[in-house]
């Protein structure tokens, strides 16, 4: 059980959109430390899609978008596409225990 | 363009030690942080530890007395060794690097991934 802790399934229609929760506490989120969120495809290595809470690599589409606000942070994927389809994983530090990933979640596009 | 490429046997037996090297291309390994992250079969990914050229490192705290990172400049490399193995170090094993200046963790330069399973 991780100290990021993520829904495990979301699910949405093509075009829709949807969003991705990564909550905390006062020892990582919180303390301002900040976020970063990967894409993971089945069988491929994870893809950097946002850093330092808001940023986008270069080639990422503008669909993807992050945010956060005290212990909790975000991601958004507007008008949702089956590549879209995947494993997300938020990442921070933390006092304690240094880097660690939140336990991901599963995007359907239904 | 970075590449990264894991290598290491594939199967190590329980009590030992896993020994992976991940192999640097279009960049120096002095120029960025290095980090060993790793999923076990079906599950998440936890991070294991980076290091620096300069000796900054850090560790899971999970993971710290069992493991040992270092860098060969020479052969632009850096390796993980990870003690005592067991069933529940079986697991895709990636190197990882961020090339965001100031920000250790956003990973954006993977390796392909090797992976390692503990077994007699």
């Amino acid at each position: 059980q991780s100290v990021l802790t993520q829904p495990p399934s979301v699910s949405g229609a093509p075009g829709q959109r949807v969003t991705i929760s990564c909550t905390g506490s006062s020892s990582n989120l919180g303390a301002g430390y900040s976020v970063h969120w990967f894409q993971q495809l089945p069988g491929t290595a994870p893809k950097l899609l946002i850093y330092g809470n808001t940023n986008r690599p270069s080639g990422v589409p503008d669909r993807f978008s992050g945010s956060k606000s005290g212990t909790s942070a975000s991601l958004a994927i507007t008008g949702l596409q089956a590549e879209d389809e995947a494993d997300y994983y938020c990442l921070s530090y933390d006092t304690s225990l240094s880097g660690v990933f939140g336990a991901g979640t599963k995007v359907t596009v239904v | 363009q970075v590449q990264l490429q894991e290598s290491g046997p594939g199967l190590v037996k329980p009590s030992e030690t896993l020994s992976l090297t991940c192999t640097v291309s279009g960049a120096s390994i002095t120029s960025y942080y290095w980090s060993w992250i790793r999923q076990p079969p079906g599950a998440g990914l936890e991070w294991i530890a980076y290091l620096y050229y300069s000796g900054s490192n850090n560790y899971n705290p999970a993971l710290k007395s069992r493991v040992t990172i270092s860098l060969d400049t020479s052969k632009n490399q850096f390796s993980l060794k990870l003690t005592s193995v067991t069933a529940a170090d079986t697991a895709m094993y990636y190197c990882a690097s961020p090339s965001k200046d100031g920000y250790k963790y956003a990973f954006d330069m993977w390796g392909q991934g090797t992976m390692v399973t503990v077994s007699s």
